[in-house]
């Protein structure tokens, strides 16, 4: 079975510091992962994904990840926070050897980015 | 707009009562998903299509839940005799699969249920 932990409820940050929200997966075979953000009310946007290739993965608004192996991880970075960037985000993941099962989410985690 | 549309947008109904979720997804995807969210929490999966075909039911689709895509396009979620657990917010994605496709979803705004 697949699953995805994200272990901070909520982060913190002064707007123009960096910022990461972690997230580590569990999957049998090699891993589709992506993170996806929430902002109230509203459903959820695709920022970006690993399929394979490079480690580190370029999405949308300034927002990258690194797809670490050796530590099952997917950690979600931006060099320097907004306060516009303060959401709820979401990392998910699917076996890639599984090809159809469903996208498995996280419990999301609470980023707030403080002026 | 040519993106996921979904239909009410939010829903009060009481208990025991019948609700209908409408689902357009983007034209040209051939699979659409049904996802649930309740407060804090991310979301659960439903029920899946690839066309017209219910492809996998999630164990959390009980009785009451029902889903169909009849020709391929839009998608319906009926939760007939609705219980107050039944609260949440109904998402639906799509996303194509095939060529280089990779099957990231791309979601609707959401139908929010409030059950009374």
């Amino acid at each position: 079975a697949q699953s995805v932990a994200q272990p901070e409820d909520q982060v913190n940050v002064a707007e123009g510091n960096p910022l990461t929200v972690k997230c580590t997966y569990s999957v049998s075979g090699n891993p589709y992962l992506f993170w996806y953000v929430q902002y109230p009310n509203r459903g959820l946007q695709f920022l970006l994904k690993y399929i394979t290739g490079d480690n580190l993965v370029k999405g949308s608004y300034g927002f990258e990840a690194e797809f670490n192996k050796s530590q099952t991880s997917f950690h979600l970075k931006k060099p320097s926070a907004l306060v516009s960037d303060s959401a709820l985000y979401f990392c998910a993941v699917r076996d890639m050897g599984s090809g159809n099962t469903p996208l498995v989410f996280g419990k999301g985690t609470r980023l707030s980015v403080i002026a | 707009d040519t993106g996921v549309s979904q239909d009410p947008r939010h829903k009060i109904t009481k208990r025991g009562q019948n609700v209908t979720f409408r689902c357009d997804p983007i034209s040209e995807h051939n699979r659409l998903y049904w996802y649930r969210q309740t407060l804090g929490q991310g979301p659960e999966f439903l029920t899946y299509f690839q066309n017209e075909a219910q492809l996998e039911k999630s164990r959390l689709l009980s009785d009451r839940f029902s889903a169909e895509r009849p020709k391929g396009s839009f998608s319906t979620l009926e939760i007939q005799r609705t219980e107050q657990g039944d609260s949440a917010m109904y998402l639906c994605a799509s996303s194509f699969t095939g060529g280089a496709g990779t099957g990231e979803l791309f979601f609707g705004e959401g139908s929010r249920l409030t059950v009374l």
